[in-house]
């Protein structure tokens, strides 16, 4: 498959445990972050998304934790599972701007041992 | 409802050469983005059109353009092709007029010789 990036940061857990992938944002404006997951040959696949009005957001599995005091995101994902293992990336896009536009960070290499 | 489909899925051209891509959203999304993903730069945002209009562009040079027809499929060209334009383009479409969460497509994988 394609390789998306070849000198990413990595995050290497075992099948089971709980995974914490870091993402810091750069625009004070950005108001509304998504989390993607890329897997190899594929498009980013949408996670899980948070607005700045909130600072925790829960899905299925995972969790995404915005800290706007430092521009910080978090994605937690519970029971890890190999078919979490993808690249994964932070977006973030200023809600009042009119368009669609995302920025994106450089992405973090999970990979799931069994 | 089918997904974002992007043509050709591969490509490879030679320096100098143009190139034009194609992308069709989601039914009834009216706004698509390009992006362009490498190795050494990542997810980079190229352009976004809404209801036939551009309305907002990232830093790329001249050559690289784009338009939107009516049934809201867009298509991307790159002219006077570079080495460094090799990547993967990406489309994505957004039911919400601005600020909203983008469908990605599986990307057109360009190789440029």
């Amino acid at each position: 498959g394609e390789s998306v990036g070849l000198h990413l940061p990595t995050l290497s857990v075992q099948e089971g445990d709980n995974s914490i992938i870091n993402c810091a944002y750069s625009n004070s404006a950005s108001d509304y972050f998504i989390w993607y997951k890329q897997e190899s040959g594929k498009g980013p696949q949408f996670i899980i998304d948070i607005r700045s009005n909130m600072d925790k957001r829960q899905g299925q599995r995972v969790t995404v934790l915005l800290n706007k005091t430092v521009k910080h995101l978090s994605l937690q994902i519970a029971a890890t599972q190999p078919g979490d293992s993808a690249v994964y990336f932070c977006a973030e896009t200023p809600i009042s701007g009119g368009y669609n536009k995302l920025i994106f960070g450089a992405g973090t290499r999970l990979a799931v041992h069994p | 409802k089918a997904g974002v489909t992007q043509t050709p899925r591969y490509l490879i051209k030679t320096r100098g050469q143009q190139v034009t891509l194609s992308c069709s959203p989601i039914s009834g999304h009216r706004s698509v983005s390009w992006y362009q993903q490498t190795p050494g730069q990542g997810l980079q945002f190229l352009f976004e059109y809404f209801s036939e209009t551009q309305r907002n562009k990232g830093n790329f040079p001249g050559r690289f353009s784009g338009r939107q027809f009516s049934n809201s499929r867009s298509e991307m060209n790159v002219s006077t092709l570079e080495l460094g334009d090799s990547a993967l383009y990406l489309c994505a479409s957004s039911l919400e007029s601005n600020g909203g969460w983008e469908f990605f497509g599986p990307g057109t994988r360009l190789t440029v010789l």
